[in-house]
């Protein structure tokens, strides 16, 4: 089955705090990992990431895969309120736009 | 320069009814695919056009169709509606070559009562 799992489904954070994000997948046919975020109603792009397992970078996100446990993970340090939002990861295969999301993690950021 | 617009951004029908939903993507991109959100399912793979073709499809009935037309606008239909089709439908385009790289509209929130 062509599965995307992600953990947590949901947590709850203080401004200022460090989050882990995970998204596990499936290794057939794999060609990309992509992050997104979701804060109402449309996914924003965040980062796309390879088997070459070099780490992305933004601002205070970041995101590497790890092609032998065949997982990724999305750090956010010093959160802040803005960053509250459905984080998606999704699986590319190399077929057209067809990206196979997980159900996200939703994260909240408390003051 | 414009991102992804889709319309109606709300609707509702009743069961047995059809939907038509319309998307327009971000200038130069030319392939548009579809997405349907729903909280148990969350994002699943509609299908996608390129050049006025489908390219792929995801595992969805029949009654799930679209098009594209000759300025990379496309739209979506959804005959004999069934209150699962309640979701949010997102549409996405891409520039070609730029694999898995989506850029999303902010949907059309169907609710089929």
């Amino acid at each position: 089955e062509d599965k995307v799992v992600q953990s947590p489904l949901s947590l709850v954070v203080h401004e200022g705090d460090t989050v882990t994000l995970n998204c596990s997948y499936e290794v057939t046919n794999f060609r990309s990992l992509l992050w997104y975020k979701q804060e109402k109603k449309a996914p924003t792009f965040l980062f796309m990431l390879t088997s070459s397992g070099i780490e992305k970078k933004s601002g205070r996100l970041s995101s590497i895969l790890d092609k032998k446990e065949l997982s990724s993970i999305l750090n956010i340090t010093a959160t802040q309120t803005g960053d509250s939002a459905i984080y998606l990861c999704a699986r590319y295969t190399g077929t057209a736009s067809k990206l196979t999301f997980g159900t996200g993690t939703r994260l909240q950021v408390t003051l | 320069k414009a991102g992804v617009t889709q319309t109606p951004r709300y609707l509702i029908k009743t069961r047995g009814q059809q939907v038509t939903l319309s998307c327009s993507p971000i200038s130069g991109h030319r392939s548009v695919s579809w997405y349907q959100q729903t909280p148990g399912q969350g994002l699943q793979f509609l299908f996608e056009y390129f050049s006025e073709t489908q390219r792929n499809k995801g595992n969805f009935p029949g009654r799930f169709s679209g098009r594209q037309f000759s300025n990379s606008r496309s739209e979506m239909n959804v005959s004999t509606l069934e209150l699962g089709d309640s979701a949010l439908y997102l549409c996405a385009s891409r520039v070609v070559g730029m694999a898995g790289e989506l850029f999303f509209g902010e949907g059309s929130r169907l609710t089929v009562l």
